[in-house]
Protein backbone atom coordinates (compact mmCIF):
# COMPACT_ATOMS: atom_id res chain seq x y z
CA UNK A 1 0.00 0.00 0.00
CA UNK A 2 1.14 3.23 -0.90
CA UNK A 3 2.61 5.74 1.46
CA UNK A 4 0.65 9.27 2.04
CA UNK A 5 3.01 12.36 1.48
CA UNK A 6 2.12 15.65 3.09
CA UNK A 7 1.95 18.33 2.05
CA UNK A 8 1.44 18.09 -2.27
CA UNK A 9 3.12 21.21 -2.97
CA UNK A 10 4.78 23.62 -1.22
CA UNK A 11 6.36 27.35 -2.21
CA UNK A 12 9.29 28.39 -0.37
CA UNK A 13 11.60 31.59 -0.43
CA UNK A 14 15.20 31.11 -0.10
CA UNK A 15 16.45 30.67 3.56
CA UNK A 16 13.00 29.28 4.77
CA UNK A 17 12.09 26.27 6.17
CA UNK A 18 9.79 23.35 5.28
CA UNK A 19 9.05 19.86 6.44
CA UNK A 20 7.57 16.66 4.13
CA UNK A 21 5.78 13.95 6.13
CA UNK A 22 5.50 10.26 5.12
CA UNK A 23 3.21 7.59 6.69
CA UNK A 24 2.31 4.50 6.18
CA UNK A 25 -0.78 2.17 7.73
CA UNK A 26 1.82 -0.62 7.90
CA UNK A 27 4.40 -1.75 10.24
CA UNK A 28 8.22 -0.24 8.15
CA UNK A 29 11.69 -1.03 8.18
CA UNK A 30 12.83 1.39 6.28
CA UNK A 31 12.27 4.70 4.93
CA UNK A 32 13.92 5.86 1.60
CA UNK A 33 14.05 10.00 0.57
CA UNK A 34 14.57 10.86 -2.93
CA UNK A 35 14.32 13.90 -4.84
CA UNK A 36 13.49 13.90 -8.31
CA UNK A 37 13.84 17.18 -11.21
CA UNK A 38 12.13 17.39 -13.92
CA UNK A 39 12.85 15.23 -16.41
CA UNK A 40 15.84 13.36 -14.56
CA UNK A 41 15.42 9.97 -12.54
CA UNK A 42 15.22 10.09 -8.78
CA UNK A 43 18.29 10.72 -7.07
CA UNK A 44 18.71 8.58 -3.60
CA UNK A 45 19.14 11.11 -0.24
CA UNK A 46 19.21 9.06 2.46
CA UNK A 47 17.93 5.66 4.01
CA UNK A 48 16.47 5.65 7.51
CA UNK A 49 15.79 2.31 9.36
CA UNK A 50 14.03 1.02 12.39
CA UNK A 51 14.93 1.97 15.53
CA UNK A 52 14.35 5.99 15.57
CA UNK A 53 16.98 6.83 13.47
CA UNK A 54 17.54 10.61 12.60
CA UNK A 55 20.17 11.89 10.56
CA UNK A 56 20.97 14.41 7.85
CA UNK A 57 23.74 16.05 5.34
CA UNK A 58 24.46 19.79 5.21
CA UNK A 59 20.80 21.17 5.92
CA UNK A 60 18.44 18.35 4.94
CA UNK A 61 17.98 15.77 7.86
CA UNK A 62 15.34 13.27 8.75
CA UNK A 63 13.62 11.34 11.25
CA UNK A 64 11.76 8.10 11.47
CA UNK A 65 9.41 6.94 14.10
CA UNK A 66 8.22 3.59 13.57
CA UNK A 67 5.66 3.11 16.31
CA UNK A 68 3.73 6.12 14.42
CA UNK A 69 4.64 4.40 10.96
CA UNK A 70 6.34 7.74 9.94
CA UNK A 71 9.10 9.89 8.43
CA UNK A 72 9.56 13.47 8.14
CA UNK A 73 12.40 15.45 5.61
CA UNK A 74 13.68 18.75 7.12
CA UNK A 75 14.78 21.08 4.77
CA UNK A 76 16.15 24.11 6.61
CA UNK A 77 17.24 27.17 4.78
CA UNK A 78 16.53 26.62 1.53
CA UNK A 79 18.53 27.05 -1.55
CA UNK A 80 16.76 27.06 -4.71
CA UNK A 81 18.87 23.62 -6.18
CA UNK A 82 16.33 22.23 -3.49
CA UNK A 83 13.56 22.43 -5.50
CA UNK A 84 12.21 19.21 -7.17
CA UNK A 85 9.71 16.49 -6.57
CA UNK A 86 10.48 14.73 -3.09
CA UNK A 87 9.15 11.28 -2.77
CA UNK A 88 9.62 8.61 0.25
CA UNK A 89 9.56 5.17 -0.55
CA UNK A 90 9.46 2.84 2.26
CA UNK A 91 10.26 -1.13 2.67
CA UNK A 92 7.98 -3.44 5.29
CA UNK A 93 11.25 -6.17 5.44
CA UNK A 94 14.67 -5.77 5.56
CA UNK A 95 14.26 -8.54 1.96
CA UNK A 96 16.07 -5.86 -0.19
CA UNK A 97 13.02 -5.92 -2.39
CA UNK A 98 11.17 -3.64 -3.89
CA UNK A 99 10.40 -0.01 -2.82
CA UNK A 100 6.71 1.64 -2.33
CA UNK A 101 6.98 4.94 -2.89
CA UNK A 102 4.31 7.64 -2.19
CA UNK A 103 2.68 10.32 -4.17
CA UNK A 104 5.55 12.97 -4.01
CA UNK A 105 5.65 16.47 -2.59
CA UNK A 106 6.37 19.42 -5.09
CA UNK A 107 8.91 21.83 -3.83
CA UNK A 108 9.48 25.14 -5.06
CA UNK A 109 11.88 27.73 -3.86
CA UNK A 110 11.70 31.02 -4.66
CA UNK A 111 14.51 33.59 -4.82
CA UNK B 1 28.94 5.89 -5.49
CA UNK B 2 26.92 3.27 -6.85
CA UNK B 3 25.88 4.54 -11.02
CA UNK B 4 23.25 2.59 -12.62
CA UNK B 5 23.24 2.94 -16.79
CA UNK B 6 19.85 3.51 -18.62
CA UNK B 7 19.96 3.75 -22.45
CA UNK B 8 18.60 5.40 -24.38
CA UNK B 9 17.58 8.57 -23.33
CA UNK B 10 14.70 8.75 -25.07
CA UNK B 11 12.78 7.18 -28.28
CA UNK B 12 10.43 7.65 -30.61
CA UNK B 13 8.97 4.89 -32.69
CA UNK B 14 6.14 4.18 -34.66
CA UNK B 15 3.02 2.13 -33.72
CA UNK B 16 3.26 -1.39 -33.48
CA UNK B 17 7.31 -1.47 -33.25
CA UNK B 18 9.07 -3.01 -30.16
CA UNK B 19 11.55 -0.83 -27.87
CA UNK B 20 14.52 -2.46 -25.87
CA UNK B 21 15.35 -0.80 -23.09
CA UNK B 22 18.44 -1.32 -21.40
CA UNK B 23 19.82 -1.05 -17.47
CA UNK B 24 23.28 -1.78 -16.20
CA UNK B 25 24.90 -1.41 -12.89
CA UNK B 26 28.25 -0.31 -13.79
CA UNK B 27 30.04 -0.13 -10.38
CA UNK B 28 28.12 -3.02 -8.19
CA UNK B 29 26.33 -6.27 -8.66
CA UNK B 30 22.22 -6.74 -8.67
CA UNK B 31 20.82 -10.19 -8.21
CA UNK B 32 17.44 -7.61 -8.63
CA UNK B 33 16.50 -4.83 -10.61
CA UNK B 34 13.13 -3.00 -10.48
CA UNK B 35 11.48 -1.24 -13.51
CA UNK B 36 9.26 1.34 -12.74
CA UNK B 37 6.67 3.61 -14.93
CA UNK B 38 5.75 7.57 -14.15
CA UNK B 39 3.21 9.76 -15.99
CA UNK B 40 3.65 13.41 -15.30
CA UNK B 41 3.58 14.90 -11.92
CA UNK B 42 2.56 11.43 -11.00
CA UNK B 43 4.49 8.96 -8.59
CA UNK B 44 6.70 6.01 -9.54
CA UNK B 45 4.87 3.04 -10.22
CA UNK B 46 6.49 -0.35 -10.01
CA UNK B 47 5.97 -2.53 -12.99
CA UNK B 48 8.33 -5.74 -12.39
CA UNK B 49 11.43 -6.81 -10.29
CA UNK B 50 14.12 -8.54 -12.79
CA UNK B 51 15.53 -11.42 -11.31
CA UNK B 52 18.60 -12.59 -12.39
CA UNK B 53 18.57 -16.14 -13.97
CA UNK B 54 14.72 -16.21 -13.80
CA UNK B 55 11.47 -14.57 -14.58
CA UNK B 56 10.82 -11.26 -13.68
CA UNK B 57 7.58 -10.56 -11.27
CA UNK B 58 5.01 -8.49 -12.30
CA UNK B 59 2.90 -5.95 -10.47
CA UNK B 60 -1.03 -6.63 -10.85
CA UNK B 61 -2.08 -4.74 -14.43
CA UNK B 62 0.73 -5.06 -15.53
CA UNK B 63 1.20 -7.27 -19.18
CA UNK B 64 4.34 -9.99 -18.84
CA UNK B 65 3.85 -10.21 -22.78
CA UNK B 66 3.23 -6.92 -23.44
CA UNK B 67 6.67 -5.81 -21.13
CA UNK B 68 9.21 -8.30 -21.37
CA UNK B 69 11.94 -8.26 -18.87
CA UNK B 70 15.30 -10.43 -19.34
CA UNK B 71 17.89 -10.27 -16.75
CA UNK B 72 20.59 -12.00 -18.69
CA UNK B 73 23.54 -11.18 -16.10
CA UNK B 74 24.05 -9.68 -12.22
CA UNK B 75 24.88 -5.93 -13.97
CA UNK B 76 22.07 -5.97 -16.88
CA UNK B 77 18.50 -5.82 -17.59
CA UNK B 78 16.61 -5.13 -20.20
CA UNK B 79 12.35 -3.91 -21.38
CA UNK B 80 11.18 -4.70 -23.85
CA UNK B 81 7.83 -2.72 -24.72
CA UNK B 82 6.48 -5.04 -27.77
CA UNK B 83 3.74 -3.93 -30.00
CA UNK B 84 3.85 -0.46 -28.90
CA UNK B 85 1.27 1.91 -28.93
CA UNK B 86 0.42 5.76 -28.02
CA UNK B 87 -0.61 4.77 -24.53
CA UNK B 88 2.58 3.22 -23.94
CA UNK B 89 4.17 6.52 -24.14
CA UNK B 90 5.57 7.31 -20.62
CA UNK B 91 9.12 7.78 -18.45
CA UNK B 92 10.35 4.31 -17.92
CA UNK B 93 12.58 4.21 -14.84
CA UNK B 94 14.81 1.25 -13.95
CA UNK B 95 16.79 1.09 -10.71
CA UNK B 96 18.86 -1.47 -8.97
CA UNK B 97 20.19 -2.46 -5.70
CA UNK B 98 23.36 -3.86 -4.88
CA UNK B 99 23.12 -7.14 -3.24
CA UNK B 100 23.94 -5.72 0.58
CA UNK B 101 21.67 -5.34 3.18
CA UNK B 102 20.07 -1.30 3.73
CA UNK B 103 21.29 -0.62 0.31
CA UNK B 104 19.64 2.74 -1.19
CA UNK B 105 17.90 2.25 -4.62
CA UNK B 106 19.77 3.80 -7.28
CA UNK B 107 17.95 5.13 -10.41
CA UNK B 108 19.01 5.40 -13.85
CA UNK B 109 18.42 8.20 -15.99
CA UNK B 110 15.02 7.21 -17.33
CA UNK B 111 13.69 6.45 -21.01
CA UNK B 112 11.13 8.47 -22.50
CA UNK B 113 9.26 6.54 -24.97
CA UNK B 114 7.06 8.18 -27.23
CA UNK B 115 4.80 5.89 -29.34
CA UNK B 116 3.61 8.03 -32.62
Amino acid sequence: QQPVQSPQAVILREGEDAVINCSSSKALYSVHWYRQKHGEAPVFLMILLKGGEQKGHDKISASFNEKKQQSSLYLTASQLSYSGTYFCGTEQSNAGNMLTFGGGTRLMVKP
Amino acid sequence: GAVVSQHPSWVICKSGTSVKIECRSLDFQATTMFWYRQFPKQSLMLMATSNEGSKATYEQGVEKDKFLINHASLTLSTLTVTSAHPEDSSFYICSARADVYNSPLHFGNGTRLTVT
